[in-house]
């Protein structure tokens, strides 16, 4: 079946440290968009990235796809415990069902 | 701000029992996912439907869970005789697909779900 491969599963890092999350699929991606999920919490929606070599940016987020449109990337400047939570790609294979990724799980160090 | 609304917010049952989770989607929507979170298995989707009408549930154990939509601002989730297993939290989530699919999806907060 269709699948969405996010790594990694975990990630730890300082108060002010970078992060960076990658989502990668077999085949061929309609779209991709991005969730965040915060501990007790449920699935947000972030942002959606349709074109190849598409980058867009929210503040200190940015967000990339793939030339192929087979993966795609998350990458946080400076974290802060706000980032706190999971983040999840959710990967659209041509139909109305979105496949989401494992999830990467950031803790923050303060 | 709009929202899609879960009902109960939790549920503790002993294995055997029906359960009903029910959601509201937000006003106008025309597209409601099922999914299911456990730690081991992430986010499955189970069903969903567009204008009501179930376009897959290929996610769902069908034996036991079944999903329906009586009317636009109401879909249940049932499991009958739930078990040990089912245990997770099941979200609801509800978005618009006119034109283009390409449109996001909005969660409610869930039911924890614990069969004991």
């Amino acid at each position: 079946g269709q699948q969405v491969m996010q790594i990694p599963q975990y990630q730890h890092v300082q108060e002010g440290e970078d992060f960076t999350t990658y989502c990668n699929s077999s085949t061929t991606l309609s779209n991709i968009q991005w969730y965040k999920q915060r501990p007790g919490g449920h699935p947000v929606f972030l942002i959606q990235l349709v074109k190849s070599g598409e980058v867009k940016k929210q503040k200190r987020l940015t967000f990339q796809f793939g030339e192929a449109k087979k993966n795609s990337s998350l990458h946080i400047t400076a974290t802060q415990t706000t980032d706190v939570g999971t983040y999840f790609c959710a990967g659209l294979f041509g139909n109305e069902k979105l496949t989401f990724g494992t999830g990467t799980r950031l803790t923050i160090i303060p | 701000d709009a929202r899609v609304t879960q009902t109960p917010r939790h549920k503790v049952t002993e294995m055997g029992q029906e359960v009903t989770m029910r959601c509201q989607p937000i006003l106008g929507h025309n597209t409601v996912f099922w999914y299911r979170q456990t730690m081991m298995q992430g986010l499955e989707l189970l069903a969903y439907f567009r204008n009501r009408a179930p376009l897959d549930d290929s996610g769902m154990p069908k034996d036991r869970f079944s999903a329906e939509m009586p009317d636009a601002t109401l879909a249940t989730l049932k499991i009958q005789p739930s078990e040990p297993r089912d245990s997770a939290v099941y979200f609801c989530a509800s978005g618009t697909i006119l034109t283009s699919p390409n449109q996001p999806q909005h969660f409610g907060d869930g039911t924890r779900l614990s069969i004991l």
